[in-house]
Parts: C-alpha cells; structure tokens; sequence
C-alpha cells in the first residue's frame, strides 16, 4: 500500500518556539494532504486542506496565521506550528491520498496516514 | 449535520467475534471507512464501502446501507493484538469525518 512519513516522530519545544513537521509521500504524488490533530483519547480533528501549488484550505477554528502549510511538491507537505504553546502540545497526524490505490472510490480516494508526530510544548 | 456515532467501548474474548456499529447522519457522504488506531500510532486503513452490503477481507468485513446510515465492521477470530481504537469516517469529495473511534479490548 502507499506510504507516508512523517519527520519529526517527536517533538519538545519552549513556549514561544515555531516547530516545522514534513509530511511525505514516499510511493506515489499526492495532490491534496491533510493535516489532523488529535489530543488525548479523542477522535482526529481536521486542521486543514493541503493542495499543491496553491493556498491550504483551513477547518473553522483553526488559525491560518499559526498554523502555515506549505505544500510545494507532489510528495511534500509542511506544517510549521508558529509561536507554539501548551495548548498546541497534540498528535499532529498527516495523511495523502493516492487517486491509484487498488479498490479507491471514484470520488473519494483512500486517505493513507503518516506515522504522526507528538508535539510536546513546554 | 455530519454526526458519526458509534459505541465508546467494547470487550470481547480472544478468539470471538465482534461487531462495531456505526451510524451517520448526512447526504454528503460519498464511502465510509474503516480504520484501525493502536495507541499512540496513526490509524492504518482497513476498509471501505461505497456501494450497500458487505466486504469481506480476511478476519475483517465492513458492511453499509446507505438508506439507513448505517455500518458496521465485523472482525472475526479476535486476537490480542486487534485491541485498538477502531474509527468509522465518512468520506466525501472534499475530506473524511471522523467518528470518535470504539476502543476495543481483547480479554485472553
């Protein structure tokens, strides 16, 4: 199946810090990656739309200006936490679709997810 | 709305079978997956469904009926290790909508 990384696994900061996290498709070209985050024993919260070539899409709530992606290839995607506090400290999980996976609906391809990175904010 | 619901917990014994519901309350949903979080991990996709009825893979099937926005995953001959999180998402053209997950446990 296809692969996504993820660099950093991990991550501890100072408060005031920007962190960056690269999201990766390793076996095919990703037009489109999303961003998710997840805190402790919940569901994972998409952050934004990563489209190549052009400007991400973000969820309500979610701070454009605090949370930049850059998606400047078809197989890398960046999320930069700037000005990172305690409250950002969560699993920030990537994921890319691949329109060619075997079995992949027309209109919604198979989202394949990075290994995630643990952002510790202290 | 977009509501994903499914159960918070279950437990099951090894070797048993187990079915996880799912029910979703919207017309904006193209498919409906299956995934498989172990703690700390990313999920790991294991099935979808687009058209009504069942998928078989393995120890593994997924059922939908888009009329009643319902599925469920159905896993078969439970191991220890199939104790994880386990997430319906909707999928639509744009993104994937995340029920909160059913942890499930495997007693020996």
């Amino acid at each position: 199946g296809a692969v996504v990384s993820q660099h950093p696994s991990w991550v501890i900061c100072k408060s005031g810090t920007s962190v960056k996290i690269e999201c990766r498709s390793l076996d095919f070209q990703a037009t489109t990656m999303f961003w998710y985050r997840q805190f402790p024993k919940q569901s994972l919260m998409l952050m934004a739309t990563s489209n190549e070539g052009s400007k991400a899409t973000y969820e309500q709530g979610v701070e454009k200006d605090k949370f930049l992606i850059n998606h400047a290839s078809l197989t890398l995607s960046t999320l930069t936490v700037t000005s990172a506090h305690p409250e950002d400290s969560s699993f920030y999980i990537c994921s890319a679709r691949d329109p060619l996976a075997s079995g992949g609906p027309t209109s919604t391809d198979t989202q394949y997810f990075g290994p995630g990175t643990r952002l510790t904010v202290l | 709305g977009q509501n994903i619901d499914q159960p918070t917990e279950m437990t099951a014994t090894e070797g048993a079978i187990v079915q996880i519901n799912c029910t979703y309350q919207t017309s904006g949903f193209n498919g409906l997956f299956w995934y498989q979080q172990h703690a700390g991990e990313a999920p790991t996709f294991l099935s979808y469904n687009v058209l009504d009825g069942l998928e078989e893979k393995g120890r593994f099937s997924s059922f939908l009926s888009r009329s009643k926005g319902y599925s469920y995953l159905l896993l078969k001959e439970l191991q220890m290790k199939d104790s994880a999180s386990y997430l319906c998402a909707g999928g639509s053209a744009r993104q994937l909508t995340f029920g909160s997950g059913t942890q499930l446990t495997v007693l020996p």
